[in-house]
């Protein structure tokens, strides 16, 4: 079964550090764009950057470059998201998601880490 | 960056009637990359359709997908208890960003 497993939630204070994760099963790691998405409380659905374990070819919009990093290690079919300083504002949960084919829609969606920022 | 908009805001109807929602994108979409996702409370997002009209596996046929350029439409053709959440169009596969409305609530009547 193909699946994504997100890490658990998250408490942190703000000018905090963190790396979430993503792990694949089920299909091979490199061979699918990985995508992450945003979701403020209450809120829609926000694309926040992608990445190619294949190779590391990593996008970003323009509303996260330098906000967040997104990674990937091959050989534990695992993609990150990272923040180096935290804001309450970064309160949200976060979602990985693999491309169905090439880049293209979310087809396999984890099931989401809750990242709760407060002093 | 591509903005899509979706209307209605939300939409209240009852089971066995149709849905219909719309997508509508600031600038032509290309090769109809656009695909609907479906969201119900404190579950991730699930594909519907994407490029534009082709389901995703497992979908049920009363599910479809249509439009091309800035226009397109999911409908749902019968309306059963299950279909009732949120939905969200999104852009994707030109240079980044990729782009999601801000959704659909379709909510019973």
């Amino acid at each position: 079964e193909v699946q994504l497993v997100q890490s658990g939630a998250y408490v942190k204070k703000p000018g905090e550090s963190l790396k979430i994760s993503c792990k694949a099963s089920g299909y091979s790691l490199t061979s699918y764009w990985i995508g992450w998405v945003r979701q403020m409380p209450g809120k829609g659905l926000e694309w926040m950057g992608i990445i190619y374990p294949g190779d590391s070819d990593t996008r970003y919009s323009p509303s996260f470059q330098g906000q967040v990093t997104i990674s990937a290690d091959k050989s534990i079919s695992t993609a990150y998201l990272q923040w180096s300083s935290l804001k309450a504002s970064d309160t949200a949960m976060y979602y990985c998601a693999k491309s169905l084919r090439g880049w293209s829609a979310f087809d396999i969606w984890g099931q989401g880490t809750m990242v709760t920022v407060s002093s | 960056e591509i903005v899509l908009t979706q209307s209605p805001g939300t939409l209240s109807l009852s089971p066995g009637e149709r849905a219909t929602l719309s997508c509508r994108a600031s600038q032509s979409v290309s090769s109809s990359y656009l695909a609907w996702y479906q969201q119900k409370p404190g579950q991730a997002p699930r594909l519907l359709i994407y490029g534009a009209s082709s389901r995703a596996t497992g979908i049920p046929d009363r599910f479809s997908g249509s439009g091309s350029g800035t226009d397109f439409t999911l409908t749902i053709s019968r309306l059963e208890p299950e279909d009732f959440a949120v939905y969200y169009c999104q852009q994707y596969g030109s240079s980044p960003p990729d782009t999601f409305g801000q959704g659909t609530k379709l909510e019973i009547k």
